[in-house]
């Protein structure tokens, strides 16, 4: 049982370089989010996904873009990537929007050069 | 955006000590959770707090929603080196939100 799945783990790219980072969840759960976490600083929410077909903005979506391709996977796109990227970006996924807890997955940690 | 305070920020204690930490917020939650995350990896969830005054329990972790819906706390009894960690606490304003609001962490070493 994987649960959430995110790759890559390691990433580096230069300034103004796009990339996408890649989730999938084998939980058949209805919501999925994107964080990132910063030194100091607790999660911050990016974008989320309610249920399939569905997207909305969190609290630091300049700069991002994501995908719900399907019912597992919700993908997150960096279209010009710059140095205040830089951070760990997590994924997490639960049973349904209003669900207590998430799961998250272990993360794509980015360096933007 | 709006940041949950954690304390203390890091600690450092012997294996076999009580731990304690806590969560505060200026505004109202009607949910508190605890996450760890281990080096490397994403936060687990802990423990979940619905109500005011809910005390509850997992192994030798206890965790508590306050009173004020301002706070919570979260101890560990009797702290062995597999608790080192980054200890979480997420809050959420309202019924039907995906707003969870992450406190800023609580880094927990433990020496034996």
């Amino acid at each position: 049982n994987a649960g959430v799945t995110q790759t890559p783990k390691f990433q580096v790219l230069k300034t103004g370089q796009s990339m996408t980072l890649q989730c999938a969840q084998d939980m058949n759960h209805n919501s999925m989010y994107w964080y990132r976490q910063d030194p100091g600083m607790g999660l911050r929410l990016i974008y989320y996904s309610a249920s399939e077909g569905t997207t909305d903005k969190g609290e630091v979506p300049n700069g991002y873009n994501v995908s719900r391709l399907n019912k597992r996977e919700f993908s997150l796109r960096l279209e010009s990537a710059a140095p205040s990227q830089t951070s760990v970006y997590f994924c997490a996924s639960s049973e349904e929007f209003t669900s207590a807890g998430y799961t998250f997955g272990s993360g794509t940690r980015l360096t933007v050069v | 955006g709006q940041q949950l305070n954690q304390s203390p920020q890091s600690m450092f204690i012997q294996e076999g000590e009580d731990v304690s930490m806590n969560c505060t917020s200026s505004s109202i939650f009607n949910t508190w959770l605890w996450y760890k995350q281990d080096p490397g990896e994403g936060p687990v969830l802990l423990i979940a707090l619905y109500k005011a005054g809910e005390l509850t329990s997992n192994g030798r972790l206890t965790a508590q929603f306050g009173i004020t819906r301002k706070d919570s706390f979260l101890n560990i009894s009797a702290s062995i080196p597999s608790d080192v960690g980054i200890y979480f606490c997420a809050g959420k304003f309202t019924s039907g939100t995906y707003k969870y609001i992450f406190g800023t962490g609580t880094r927990l070493k433990v020496l034996a």
